[in-house]
C-alpha cells in the first residue's frame, strides 16, 4: 500500500523556539493531505487540510500564525509549530489520501515535547 | 457538527474470546474506515466501508456498515494479545475527498 512518510519521530525543544515536522508521499502523489493533532488518549483533532499549490485550510480554533502549513510539492506537506511553547506539546500527525474515495493513509506521528 | 461515538470507551478481554466494537454516527456518513493505533505511533489501516449492508473481514476482523450508514461494528473473533490496542473509526461526513473525523476511540486489553 502507499506509504506516508513523517520526520521526526520526535523532537523537543525549547519554548519560544520553532518546529519543522515534514510529511511525505513515497510512492504516490497527494495534491491533499492532512494534519491532525492527539493528545493523550484522546481522538485524534483535524487541525488542517493542505493544498498543494495554494493556502492550507484550517479548522475553527487553529491559528494558522501558530501553525504554519507549506505544500510546496506533490509529495511534500511541512507543519511548522511557531514560538512553541509547553501546551503545544502534542503527538502530531499527517495523512494522505489517494483519490477521492480511497484509504486515507497516515504518517507515523511526531511527538513533540516543549520545555 | 458531525460527530463519531465509539463504545465502548475500553475493552479487557480473555484471549480467545470475541468482541465487537461498534461506532455510531448522527448523520449519513459518505465512508467509514476502522483503524488501529498504539499510542504515540501512526495509525494502521483495517477496512473501509462506503456501501450500506457492507461488510468486510481481514483474518479475525470483521467490520459491517449498516444499510443506514449511519453505524458500523468492528467484530475481532478469538482475540489474540496482538490484538490490543486502540481502535478507532473514522468516516468521512461530508463529501468525497474531505479530511476523517474520528471517534474518540476503544483501547483493547487482551489478557493471557
Amino acid at each position: 500500500g502507499a506509504v506516508v512518510s513523517q520526520h521526526p519521530s520526535w523532537v523537543i525543544c525549547k519554548s519560544g523556539t520553532s518546529v519543522k515536522i515534514e510529511c511525505r508521499s513515497l510512492d504516490f502523489q497527494a495534491t491533499t493531505m492532512f494534519w491532525y493533532r492527539q493528545f493523550p488518549k484522546q481522538s485524534l483533532m483535524l487541525m488542517a487540510t493542505s493544498n498543494e499549490g495554494s493556502k492550507a485550510t484550517y479548522e475553527q480554533g487553529v491559528e494558522k500564525d501558530k501553525f504554519l502549513i507549506n505544500h510546496a510539492s506533490l509529495t511534500l506537506s511541512t507543519l511548522t509549530v511557531t514560538s512553541a511553547h509547553p501546551e503545544d506539546s502534542s503527538f502530531y500527525i499527517c495523512s494522505a489520501r489517494v483519490g477521492l474515495l480511497e484509504k486515507l493513509f497516515f504518517g507515523s506521528g511526531t511527538q513533540l515535547s516543549v520545555l | 457538527s458531525q460527530e463519531l461515538e465509539q463504545s465502548p470507551q475500553s475493552l479487557i478481554v480473555q484471549e480467545g474470546k470475541n468482541l465487537t466494537i461498534n461506532c455510531t454516527s448522527s448523520k449519513t456518513l459518505y465512508g467509514l474506515y476502522w483503524y488501529k493505533q498504539k499510542y504515540g505511533e501512526g495509525l494502521i489501516f483495517l477496512m473501509m466501508l462506503q456501501k450500506g449492508g457492507e461488510e468486510k473481514s481481514h483474518e479475525k476482523i470483521t467490520a459491517k456498515l449498516d444499510e443506514k450508514k449511519q453505524q458500523s461494528s468492528l467484530h475481532i473473533t478469538a482475540s489474540q494479545p496482538s490484538h490490543a490496542g486502540i481502535y478507532l473509526c473514522g468516516a468521512t461526513p461530508r463529501q468525497a475527498g474531505t479530511a476523517l473525523i474520528f471517534g474518540k476511540g476503544t483501547t483493547l486489553s487482551v489478557s493471557s
